[in-house]
């Protein structure tokens, strides 16, 4: 049974830059897309991105120039990194497995971590 | 980007009702639209993938039907545990996007 644990800080400044990390356990993650997605608090969710495990990443337009999402094969993780946030960042983030490109709808999902972003 | 619109935003049902959840896509997506559960606090979870197919372990009070542009989800016998919000995915071309959300709440 694969499960997913995100972990990374619960606050983070204004313009600085938030990074989270999902741990894939009770599976390998050389294999399948690799998601992250968030939700503001009390909103609904929006798709981030995603990291195939041959390294290929595609991002939404919307945060594209501020994501970055690599994988650490070694250690079983993929890791999300937005730059210059600002509180329109808060939510709550999961990261999710996809099954395919064609298919990259999410199961399962981790727990879910909330960022704060606040001065 | 394909937009999601899932209709009603919120409803009210008692327990034993049959309920039915609207998702309308802006253009067609074949059958590939995924359906989640979220309770309060917790992570989406799967219910449905490919418009109709029942992901594993799901109860089969819950199915899915659809294709192209317009979708449902439909409970059988709505009981307390299925309280909850429910969400439509595409995934038939990125960015991936999802509808608003439905809430659906004790009448």
């Amino acid at each position: 049974q694969v499960q997913l644990q995100e972990s990374g800080p619960g606050l983070v400044k204004p313009s600085e830059t938030l990074s989270l990390t999902c741990t894939v356990s009770g599976g390998s993650i050389s294999s399948y897309y690799w998601n992250w997605i968030r939700q503001p608090p009390g909103k609904g969710l929006e798709w981030i991105g995603y990291i195939y495990y041959s390294g290929s990443t595609d991002y939404n337009p919307s945060l594209n120039s501020r994501v970055t999402i690599s994988l650490d094969t070694s250690k079983n993780q993929f890791s999300l990194r937005l730059t210059s946030v600002t509180a329109a960042d808060t939510a709550v983030y999961y990261c999710a497995r996809g099954h395919s490109y064609g298919a990259n709808w999410f199961d399962p999902w981790g727990q879910g971590t909330l960022v704060t972003v606040s001065s | 980007d394909i937009q999601m619109t899932q209709s009603p935003s919120s409803l009210s049902a008692s327990v034993g009702d049959r309920v039915t959840i609207t998702c309308r896509a802006s253009q067609g997506i074949s059958n590939y639209l995924a359906w989640f559960q979220q309770k309060p606090g917790k992570a989406p979870k799967s219910l449905i993938y490919a418009a109709s197919s029942l992901q594993s372990g799901v109860p089969l009070k819950f199915s899915g039907s659809g294709s192209g542009t317009d979708f449902t989800l439909t409970i059988s016998s709505l009981q307390p545990e299925d309280f909850a919000t429910y969400y439509c995915q595409q995934y038939n071309s990125y960015p991936l996007t999802f509808g608003g959300g439905t809430k659906v709440e004790i009448k």
